[in-house]
């Protein structure tokens, strides 16, 4: 079984830093996807991010970029030039990659908060 | 990406009842998957619906406390049965899609029970 491990509960940093959240999975698969998801107070799940486990190069989507290590299991986020609006829960998560759907398996959390 | 609605967006029941909670696509996927966010934790899965079969139930969920439908592509619902207070919670639809490798979710559904 795949599991995830957020081990930063509460950030907290000033607008316009940067900021990086940790994840660690452990998985025997070798094929698989990592995704970063934000959940404002709204609860609605917001895909940030993805990282398909083939690829070398590290995911970037504008502000967010991934710091992918895959020896390591290591998938953190880093978020430049924060803004108010980043503030959120964010939840890492693994999802196997084969044939039909897989489910995702979330880590605990890690609740950002931006400070003005 | 699919636009997802689900309903109620929040409900309080009182103990013992049953509530069923809606999630409707704007278009065809080709899953549909129920998870529970219990408060201060992180989501869970509870099921997958299968379009024309049985749901897929994981570990430590059951059909008769959470049973599943899923009459098409586009539509699934999500009854909790015989609610208890421990069933508080946000439960949020997700869907798939072939050559997407991506799930994306429904505003969700509080639901408080007294």
């Amino acid at each position: 079984a795949q599991t995830v491990t957020q081990s930063q509960p509460e950030m907290s940093v000033q607008e316009a830093e940067t900021v990086t959240l940790s994840c660690t999975y452990d998985t025997s698969e070798n094929n698989y996807y990592l995704f970063w998801y934000k959940q404002p107070p709204s609860r609605q799940m917001i895909l940030v991010i993805r990282q398909e486990a083939y690829k070398q190069q590290n995911a970037t989507e504008n502000r967010f970029s991934v710091n992918f290590q895959k020896a390591a299991k290591s998938f953190s986020l880093k978020i430049s030039d924060s803004q108010l609006g980043d503030t959120a829960m964010y939840f890492c998560a693994f999802m196997k990659q084969g044939s039909g759907a897989q489910k995702l398996v979330f880590g605990q959390g890690t609740r950002l908060t931006i400070n003005p | 990406s699919a636009v997802i609605s689900q309903k109620p967006s929040r409900d309080i029941c009182q103990r013992g009842t049953s509530l069923t909670i809606q999630c409707q696509v704007d278009s065809q996927v080709t899953m549909m998957f129920w998870y529970r966010q219990q408060p201060g934790q992180s989501l869970t899965l509870i099921a997958t619906a299968n379009q024309g079969s049985e749901a897929t139930y994981e570990s430590g969920f059951v059909i008769d406390k959470f049973p599943i439908s899923r009459p098409n592509l586009t539509f699934s619902t999500l009854t909790v049965s015989n609610m208890s207070p421990e069933d508080s919670s946000i439960y949020l639809c997700s869907v798939w899609t072939v050559g997407k490798d991506e799930q994306y979710f429904g505003p969700g559904t509080r639901l408080t029970v007294t």
